[in-house]
């Protein structure tokens, strides 16, 4: 079947601003991830989903960020009050079970612009 | 907390030469999972290769082989015959156990002459 697809592939917002990021895993996943890709860096863990509950939020920067995920498929990051450090590529990842062990599998990302 | 090093930002090779990429990682458990991911310009990360830290045979994928040095907690990634389409990001990932998500390496780019 198709690959993990994320929408939108761009996004320009002006400071301040709110926005939501989608993302589209693979069926029949229930382990899904977020991770923030700055310039020139690998990307660094936000949040993990078990199912539609969020096993591991520990990475999320701070309270302006959330995700959900409410029927264990689709997930939407939210960012509130977006501030030009939010400036990012925003990727989502799947597995089949989530242990540490499994190969994830990556959506080409959505790149955030705050200006 | 785990930590993966890529202490080589930016690597060249020539087409159909070979080229090593470093990486090393930091961990007090004793079985575990590393990975290589390409992320070509397009920005999708793909898994190259895989080893499993209580295998004693370093994994190998075609022309992708790691050598594995466990008590060095070295990871290694060979390319042997590189085509011009194996110019990308290259990032050496670490499960965390604990968070359940990958820690990456801060990447080596790389680029194929022709």
């Amino acid at each position: 079947g198709a690959g993990v697809s994320q929408t939108p592939s761009n996004k320009v917002t002006e400071k301040g601003k709110y926005v939501e990021l989608r993302c589209d895993p693979i069926s029949g996943h229930t382990a899904l991830y977020w991770y923030r890709q700055s310039l020139g860096q690998g990307p660094e863990f936000l949040i993990y989903f078990q199912g539609t509950g969020a096993a591991d939020d520990s990475g999320l920067p701070n309270d302006r960020f959330f995700a959900v995920r409410p029927e264990g498929s689709v997930s939407t990051l939210k960012i509130q009050r977006t501030e030009r450090g939010d400036s990012a590529v925003y990727l989502c990842a799947s597995s089949a079970f989530g242990t540490p062990y499994n190969e994830q599998f990556f959506g080409p990302g959505t790149r955030l612009t705050v200006l | 907390a785990q930590t993966v090093t890529q202490s080589q930002p930016e690597m060249s090779v020539q087409e159909a030469e070979t080229v090593t990429l470093s990486c090393t990682y930091d961990t007090s458990e004793s079985d575990y999972y590393l990975f290589w991911y390409k992320q070509p310009p397009s920005r999708q990360m793909i898994l190259v290769i895989r080893q499993e830290a209580y295998k004693q045979q370093n994994a190998t994928e075609n022309r992708f082989s790691v050598n594995f040095q466990k008590a060095a907690k070295s990871f290694s990634l060979k390319i042997s015959d590189s085509q011009l389409g194996d110019a990308a990001m290259y990032f050496c990932a670490y499960p965390d156990t604990g968070r359940r998500a990958l820690t990456f390496g801060s990447g080596t780019r790389l680029q194929v002459q022709p």
